[in-house]
């Protein structure tokens, strides 16, 4: 099983300013890496697949990058609403998903 | 406007049976697979298996293997998760949510999620 480490657990910013979440794979998975979004009592939202492309409705502000193990996703200018748990999640390994253990990003 | 609409929220006793449904609309119910995820009160996000509502191919995770059964029913457009004995440990959301048909594929919508309770 491909095992996904994420990085800060927690992470405190400030509105307007930029968040760096980290994602590391155990082995390669390519590109084949997305990135969610889930508030609280809501359902994971779809941000970015394939490591870098953005999924329908999600602002420029959010972006993905890395290939092979190591990925990053960048929120550039906080918003409220960014506030949130962000899981990533590999689907190189067909039909196994694994996801990591998310991170918490809160406000400081 | 694809749709994921789940059932609603169950309260159980353990050894007690359950099926949860997930229903899709908006789309064509037989070109995309539909997965179920686990989480655990306070928890992260655990992937237990998926069908493909097309042929009925189903997959498990290793860890959700013989502790639970989905199916599907594509003349209705609906997929379901199935325990036959619920345990305490079970209570969780759950949520499901679809993936391409074609690899490689991510989750691109999701259910509303269904809680599930099981208590003495």
């Amino acid at each position: 099983e491909i095992v996904m480490t994420q990085s800060p657990a927690t992470l405190s910013v400030s509105p307007g300013e930029r968040a760096t979440l980290s994602c590391r794979a155990s082995q390669s998975v390519s590109s084949n890496l997305a990135w969610y979004q889930q508030k609280p009592g809501q359902a994971p939202r779809l941000l970015i697949y394939g490591a870098s492309t953005r999924a329908t409705g999600i602002p420029a502000r959010f972006s993905g990058s890395g290939s092979g193990t190591e990925f990053t996703l960048t929120i550039s200018s906080l918003q409220s609403e960014d506030f949130a748990v962000y899981y990533c999640q590999q689907y190189n390994n067909w039909p196994q998903v694994t996801f990591g253990q998310g991170t918490r990003l809160e406000i400081k | 406007e694809v749709q994921l609409v789940q059932s609603g929220a169950e309260v159980k006793k353990p050894g007690e049976s359950l099926k949860i449904s997930c229903k899709g609309s908006g789309y064509s119910f037989t070109s995309y697979w539909i997965g179920w995820v686990r989480q655990m009160p306070g928890k992260g996000l655990e992937w237990m298996g998926i069908i493909y509502p097309g042929d009925s191919d189903t997959r498990y995770s290793p860890s959700f293997q013989g502790q639970v059964t989905i199916s599907a029913d594509k003349s209705i457009s609906t997929a379901y998760l199935q325990w036959s004995s619920l345990k305490a440990s079970d209570t969780a959301m759950y949520y499901c949510a679809r993936r391409w048909k074609h690899y490689p594929s991510y989750f691109d919508y999701w259910g509303q999620g269904t809680l599930v309770t099981v208590s003495s």
